[in-house]
Order: structure tokens, then sequence, then C-alpha cells
């Protein structure tokens, strides 16, 4: 069973900060998703990765497969960017589903 | 978005009653997901489906059945429901393994 970590588990910045959100993974991958959730809200994909690294606006993900380890990147936080983000690792083939990090509750301070 | 709904969104029922909630897409893809949660444990996976008739369990599955008669439709039933099945499920679908999940709005669950 593949264990993930996140760290922060909470995360208080003030706005315009540069935020890194850590997520560690036991076993081998064929995949990694950023997710996002609001308070109260749906789940929301915001990055699948295997390598390297993705870019959309202010977000940026890397993922390095030998040391078992993704970062979520946020420049320029905003207030609108308070949500819980969650890691989840694809192990095998992916069919069976995703195995998800407990969340960092992420709060942007105007 | 992708077309994913589930029903109901809220359900306050007694420990003992079954309960279903359906998960419902339009969007044709194959596989399909149940995951529940909780504060202190995240998401985790209960049943998912591959296809039509074709499901498998998760994490954690006891007390928890599915069926899957139609690619659109995927059922989750608590034969007899427990305050510890208390909760917000959510269904996901993706088209093929290891691409990226779409989930739907939630289901929160309230067993007396």
């Amino acid at each position: 069973k593949n264990e993930v970590e996140q760290s922060p588990q909470n995360l208080t910045a003030q706005e315009g900060e540069f935020i890194t959100i850590n997520c560690s993974y036991s076993v081998g991958i064929s995949a990694l998703h950023w997710l996002q959730q609001h308070p109260g809200g749906g789940i929301v994909s915001l990055f699948m990765l295997s390598s390297g690294k993705k870019k959309h606006g202010r977000l940026i993900a890397t993922i390095n497969i030998q040391e078992k380890h993704s970062s979520l990147h946020i420049t320029a936080s905003h207030p609108r960017d308070s949500a819980v983000y969650i890691c989840a690792v694809i192990t095998g083939g992916g069919a069976d589903g995703l195995t998800f990090g407990k969340g960092t509750h992420l709060i942007i301070q105007p | 978005d992708a077309g994913i709904t589930q029903s109901p969104r809220h359900k306050v029922t007694e420990t003992g009653t079954p309960v279903t909630l359906r998960c419902h897409q339009t969007e044709n893809h194959r596989y399909m997901y149940w995951y529940r949660q909780d504060p202190g444990h995240g998401l985790r996976l209960i049943h998912y489906s591959y296809g039509v008739k074709d499901t498998d369990k998760g994490e954690v599955s006891d007390g928890y059945s599915v069926s899957r008669s139609k690619t659109e439709d995927f059922l989750l039933t608590l034969e007899s429901a427990t305050s510890s099945q208390t909760s917000v499920y959510f269904c996901a679908i993706t088209p093929g393994q290891g691409e990226t999940q779409y989930f739907g709005p939630g289901t929160r669950l309230l067993v007396l």
C-alpha cells in the first residue's frame, strides 16, 4: 500500500507570498495528481504529472520520481487560493483508483 | 466541467436503514470510483468499476456494495447504515487507466 504524506498540514500566509506544498510517497507510481478543494466545495484536478514540471497560470507542479517527491508551488498568492490542496498517486496500472494524502489546508490573508 | 452528478446531495438517515447513492455521468467514461472523505483520514477508495457489471473492492469496502448496469450509472449501497458511515461521498470518473479523474459534487450523508 502506498503511503502518501503531505506537508505542511496547515499553512497561513500573506497575500503575495510564494507558497510551497510538499508530497512524498513510499512506493513507485505511474502518475501523481494535485487536487484543489474549496471549503464545502467539490474537488478539482489541478495537475496530473509523471515526470518533470507543469505550469498553469500561477501554479507550478514538479515531481522527482527517483526521490518519490512532488511539490506544488503558488506564485503571487491571492486570498482566492485559500483551499485544501490534496496530493494523490496512481500506483500500478491506475484502474484501481487513487491513494490520497490528507491534504494541506492553505489560508491566504489579504 | 465533466458531466458528472450525484444524488442525493444531502441525506439524513437512521442506523440500520438501507441507503443508495447514485453517480451519473454523461461522458461515457469507462472507469468510475466511489470515495469517502473523513476528517483525519482524507479520501479513501470504497469501490470502483472498470466497465458495465465489472466492479472491485477498494480500501474501505466493508459495509458497502456497488452496481453498474449501465455505463452512465454507478450505484453505491449501504445495506444497513451505521454511524461510522457518516461521511461525504465522492464519485469520480476517468476515461482510461492513469488519466485525469473528474470528481462529482459529493453527497453528505448523516447516519443518526
